[in-house]
């Protein structure tokens, strides 16, 4: 069974640094695709970036290149997604997220359950 | 960047009732449009991918249409269970996905 298992939910500080991460198992892992999607309270969903664990290639959207670092560790089937230095702003619900690529397709097929953030003074 | 668009913002419906949700893109995006449902505390769940191909274990009053720069998700017949927000994702642009805003679905 595939599985996206993410780390838990954090109460941080603005200006404080984090890190969490995203867990596969049940498959390849360094043969599929990983993206980060931001959703802030009440909003909709944002693309982040994404990362191929096999040789560690990313790719940040233009509105999270230089705010966010996306990793990956292959030897533990984890991808991480990391801030500096958090501002309030940061507070949000963030999922990890498998992308699967068919002839004419690709598509997010399985999900992490999320890791909220909370930045507060 | 592909811009994505989605029509009506939110609706209120009944059980039993056809729903039609429309998204547009920015530029034409072939056939490279996914629709997922998402609930209050969940994770998004794959609806249909490649605009008209229904993900396994999907139910199949959940349909997809469109390509190019209009594409359609439609519910034939609305269920308790279906009540949540929609939101379509481009992935042409192939490793900068972009969501439309979502189509909240709620009890009329």
């Amino acid at each position: 069974e595939v599985q996206l298992v993410q780390s838990g939910a954090e109460v941080k500080k603005p200006g404080e640094s984090l890190k969490i991460s995203c867990k596969g198992s049940g498959y390849s892992f360094t043969s599929y695709w990983i993206g980060w999607v931001r959703q802030m309270p009440g909003k909709g969903l944002e693309w982040m970036g994404i990362i191929y664990p096999g040789d560690s290639d990313t790719r940040y959207s233009p509105s999270f290149q230089g705010q966010v670092t996306i990793s990956a560790d292959k030897s533990i089937s984890t991808a991480y997604l990391q801030w500096s230095s958090l501002k309030a702003s940061d507070t949000a619900m963030y999922y990890c997220a498998r992308r699967n690529d068919g002839d004419y397709s690709a598509e997010i097929d399985y999900w992490g359950q999320g890791t909220l953030v909370t930045v507060s003074s | 960047d592909i811009q994505m668009t989605q029509s009506p913002s939110s609706l209120s419906a009944s059980v039993g009732d056809r729903v039609t949700i429309t998204c547009r893109a920015s530029q034409s995006i072939s056939s490279y449009l996914n629709w997922y449902q998402q609930k209050p505390g969940k994770a998004p769940k794959l609806l249909i991918y490649a605009a008209s191909s229904l993900q396994s274990g999907v139910p199949s009053r959940f349909s997809g249409s469109g390509s190019g720069t209009d594409f359609t998700l439609t519910i034939s017949s609305l269920q308790p269970e279906d009540f949540a927000t929609y939101y379509c994702q481009q992935s042409y642009s192939t490793l900068l996905f972009t969501f439309g805003p979502g189509t909240k679905v709620d009890i009329k």
